[in-house]
């Protein structure tokens, strides 16, 4: 049972331009949602989060929006620039709970 | 400040023997994590810990032991190592429950483990 579902295994997007990552979940009870970028050969690093009380959250080329009535989130980078190709994980929370639950990963690939 | 530290980068195992992979923090975290990450795929919850002392299992325990006698270290044991096991293995670290930002989980670099 996936929770937390990044149906988009891969996306490609030109250098300027937005990128538009997706992920979907199905657990009303999470409050908390993040989303981590992974290089190869690394570990996972926070990106940026939102919280159930918000439905936007911007972080310079980054931003987070959260639709609630849908259970979807999605991640907007603008604009995109080569070091932005990576896997990207969203991720969410339960409230009261001490684990995360993650997508599969979606890869994004910049073209120059 | 190194982060969350992890070692061996790699390591290659026979089926049937046993490891520790080490997992060390210097942020003063409360809860630890163990993640297996096999190809494709996200991230699976191994253990997890929200002190010293005190351990919990997650989405994928069989296999696996951990331990969390000090604040800093949370090591994984393959007892008997499995083809199954093969994958890459994450050690995470956060402050814990308490609101946003507190539950933000840092990544350490990973164990890349092949059993034959």
């Amino acid at each position: 049972d996936q929770q937390v579902k990044q149906n988009s295994p891969s996306l490609s997007v030109q250098e300027g331009r937005i990128s538009i990552l997706n992920c979907d979940y199905t657990n009303s009870m999470f409050d908390y949602f993040l989303w981590y970028k992974k290089y190869p050969a690394e570990g996972p690093t926070f990106l940026i989060s939102i919280s159930s009380i918000k439905d936007k959250n911007e972080d310079g080329r980054f931003t987070v929006f959260l639709n609630k009535s849908a259970k979807h989130l999605s991640l907007h980078i603008v604009p995109s620039q080569p070091g932005d190709s990576a896997v990207y994980f969203c991720a969410a929370l339960e409230q009261g709970a001490q684990k995360l639950v993650f997508g599969q990963g979606t890869r994004l690939t910049i073209n120059p | 400040n190194a982060g969350v530290t992890q070692t061996p980068k790699f390591r290659i195992l026979k089926i049937g023997q046993s490891m520790t992979l080490q997992c060390t923090q210097d942020m003063n975290h409360n809860y630890m994590y163990w993640y297996r990450q096999d190809p494709g795929m996200g991230l699976k919850l191994i253990y997890y810990s929200v002190g010293a002392g005190i351990t919990d299992k997650g989405e994928v325990p069989n296999g696996y032991n951990v331990s969390r006698s000090t604040t800093e270290d949370f090591p994984l044991r393959l007892e008997l190592a499995a083809p199954s096991q093969t994958s890459v293995y994450f050690c995470a670290s956060s402050y814990g429950a308490g609101g946003p930002h507190m539950e933000t989980q840092y990544f350490g670099p990973g164990t890349r483990l092949l059993v034959l």
